[in-house]
């Protein structure tokens, strides 16, 4: 059974980068598949950050791009998010989560999910 | 981007009765592979969401067959033959065909 496990700080303040890891169970990344991030603000519905391929390739929403760095080590069978010059608005409930990408940029969505962390932008 | 319209956005249901969301693009989903990449996931109270549709009416194994998706083009509908308590929560339509995948404003269910 693939099983996703976010981790990272809880609290980030304005300006700074927010870092989150997903560790991935049950599946080596190495394998196949992209991997993905998606964030949902308190209350709200659910954005896609970006995806990773285990060769480093990636694929961005294009509204963070500028901010987002997502990178993979396949050794320790991990992903991570970098979303640098944070603030307010970037609080949210942030998943991790596998995504079938089956062609270039389309995708059946996610069908494995993380059970997701809060980061909250406070200074 | 495109965007996914969900009606109606609250959806009180009595429990063994049916219910019904649309979900609508602003183009449409099919992709130059012939497939439409239009995907439902369900997040219960407190919990992740989970995918039960994929390419507009494929289940996911383990996803009950009252779900069902159907639709083309621009316009698509998840229902739900007879709603049980375990069925409560969001649910979300998501396009994968176009860059970037976008989601549904997403249409609460809950019971009356």
């Amino acid at each position: 059974q693939v099983q996703l496990q976010e981790s990272g700080p809880g609290l980030v303040k304005p300006s700074e980068t927010l870092s989150l890891t997903c560790t991935v169970s049950g599946y080596s990344i190495s394998s196949g598949y992209y991997w993905g991030w998606i964030r949902q603000p308190p209350g709200k519905g659910l954005e896609w950050i970006g995806s990773i391929y285990h060769s480093g390739s990636t694929y961005y929403n294009p509204s963070l791009k500028s901010r987002v760095t997502i990178s993979v080590d396949t050794s320790k069978n991990q992903f991570s998010l970098k979303l640098s010059s944070v603030t307010a608005a970037d609080t949210a409930v942030y998943y991790c989560a596998r995504d079938i990408v089956v062609v270039v940029a389309a995708t059946e969505g996610f069908d494995y999910w993380g059970q997701g962390t809060l980061v909250t932008v406070s200074s | 981007d495109v965007v996914m319209t969900q009606s109606p956005l609250s959806l009180p249901v009595t429990l063994g009765q049916p219910a019904s969301i649309s979900c609508r693009s602003s183009q449409s989903l099919v992709y130059s592979d012939g497939n439409t990449y239009l995907n439902w996931f369900q997040q219960r109270p407190g919990q992740s969401p989970r995918r039960l549709i994929y390419k507009v009416s494929n289940r996911d194994s383990g996803v009950p067959d009252r779900f069902s998706g159907s639709g083309s083009g621009t316009d698509f509908t998840l229902k739900i033959s007879r709603v049980e308590a375990e069925d409560v929560g969001v649910y979300y339509c998501m396009q994968g065909t176009h860059w970037p995948q976008t989601f549904g404003q997403g249409t609460k269910v809950e019971i009356k």
